[in-house]
């Protein structure tokens, strides 16, 4: 596609319900990555996936969290029994990933999904 | 390890006015240095960036230039318009350790007019 899109772009749960925020890279992109935005301050890493490699997962806050990345494509956040801290904008973004050169490439994001926990 | 430390806002000025928002990094290999811009009910979308020491950056009259030195990438605009009010985020990515990027806290800045 033409960019990172998220789906939903708003979702209000039920405190404890289990939620699933899905991320389209733009395609060829090896790398995706998971940030959480919440009200007023930066972002929060939260997991990193590169090519087949095993995802880094050093951000992610707690055991209720996790996500899967199937290939290079689709990556979907599952947050489980969800709390009102995790009420946040949840960014995904992603970049051609390691390459050659050394030089680092572009992180594009997608507009995010709005989560509000009840 | 790598971080990035960039000014405390909320940063107001008036139209016309320069523009400098501080960043220093902190990395173990050397990294490509980031600004990213978030305006208002947007996602974040890239400002400009440089990948390797005494390159500068620029975009939309915004300039950073990479000082190993310092270990700094400020921003700068000479001349800010009210379109330039969002939040400013610094950002690295060390190529030696992954890819990951490594976020500031993100700088506000108002612009009146």
């Amino acid at each position: 596609g033409a960019g990172v899109s998220q789906s939903p772009s708003n979702k209000v749960t039920e405190k404890g319900k289990d939620v699933e925020l899905r991320c389209d890279p733009i395609s060829g992109h090896t790398a995706l990555y998971w940030y959480r935005q919440r009200l007023g301050q930066g972002l929060e890493f939260l997991i990193y996936f590169q090519g087949n490699s095993a995802p880094d997962k050093s951000g992610l806050p707690s055991d209720r969290f996790s996500a899967e990345r199937t290939g290079e494509s689709v990556s979907t956040l599952t947050i489980q029994r969800t709390q009102q801290e995790d009420s946040a904008v949840y960014l995904c973004a992603s970049s051609l990933g390691a390459g050659g050169g050394g030089a680092s490439h572009t992180q594009y994001f997608g507009p995010g999904t709005r989560l509000t926990v009840l | 390890g790598n971080s990035v430390t960039q000014m405390e806002g909320p940063v107001t000025l008036s139209e016309e006015a320069f523009l400098t928002i501080n960043c220093t990094y902190t990395a173990t290999g050397y990294p490509s240095l980031f600004w990213y811009v978030q305006y208002p009910g947007e996602g974040l979308q890239l400002l400009l960036k440089a990948t390797k020491a005494d390159d500068k950056g620029s975009n939309k009259g915004f300039e950073a230039t990479y000082r190993k030195e310092t270990t700094s990438f400020h921003l700068e605009k000479g001349s800010v318009q009210v379109s330039d009010s969002a939040v400013y985020f610094c950002a690295l990515s060390d190529p030696n350790t992954g890819n990951q990027f490594y976020f500031g806290t993100g700088t506000s800045l108002t612009v009146i007019p």
